[in-house]
């Protein structure tokens, strides 16, 4: 069985450009969930979707962000403008929908490293 | 609010145990977590509690105490592919809050 997947692994941009991560969760994963850690600092939470529907989006840091899950596979988590502190890794995370999403075990991707200049 | 506290990083000789302790300050949570990351790779998960007391996985076992507000990650029969970062998370309503993890050196 495939892992969770992310697209690229690395992107280098300049401050004010778009850039627009990729995430597949493991399938049938309904609980999809973004994550960030900057350099020097822990994994924070970024938004958690269960299947299509965002259910919980308070750890995105501003309106510069914009996650999207159509059709509750794929995810997608837009940059627009970038700044120089959004640079870090971003992961991907998914978890199947057991009913009992307290104790849900996570999966996670390899990461997307995003640097911006 | 959480606050997750664990060491920095901890050196170890292969063969032997090393405890990687997790401290918090916290209103409630549904789990404690243990994430496994090497450089440039994914977290990968070792365990979890949601009830004090020990878990045993293999050569890794969790423990955790809620009144004591501490959890931690023992690691067995140390191998060299055993150095990595440790993270202690804490599980809230699907939510993981991590600490800043340990790195863990097997020397020879």
């Amino acid at each position: 069985e495939a892992g969770v997947t992310q697209f690229p692994s690395h992107s280098v941009i300049e401050k004010g450009q778009t850039v627009t991560l990729r995430c597949d969760p493991i399938s049938g994963h309904d609980n999809l969930y973004w994550y960030r850690r900057v350099m020097g600092k822990e994994i924070k939470f970024l938004l958690h979707f269960v299947k299509e529907s965002k259910q919980d989006e308070s750890g995105m840091p501003n309106n510069r962000f914009l996650a999207e899950r159509t059709g509750g596979t794929y995810s997608t988590l837009k940059v627009q403008p970038a700044e120089l502190e959004d640079s870090g890794v971003y992961f991907c995370a998914s978890s199947q929908e057991s009913g009992d999403t307290f104790t849900d075990t996570q999966y996670f991707g390899p990461g997307t490293r995003l640097t911006v200049l | 609010g959480q606050n997750i506290d664990q060491p920095t990083e901890m050196t170890a000789t292969e063969g032997a145990i090393v405890q990687i302790n997790c401290t918090y300050q916290t209103s409630g949570f549904n789990g404690l977590f243990w994430y496994q990351q090497h450089a440039g790779e994914a977290p990968t998960f070792l365990s979890y509690n949601v009830l004090d007391g020990l878990e045993e996985k293999g050569r890794f076992s969790s423990f955790l105490s809620r009144s004591k507000g501490y959890s931690y990650l023992l690691l067995k029969e140390l191998q060299m592919k055993d150095s990595a970062s440790y993270l202690c998370a804490m599980g809230s309503w699907g939510k993981l809050q991590f600490g800043a993890g340990t790195q863990v050196v097997v020397t020879p």
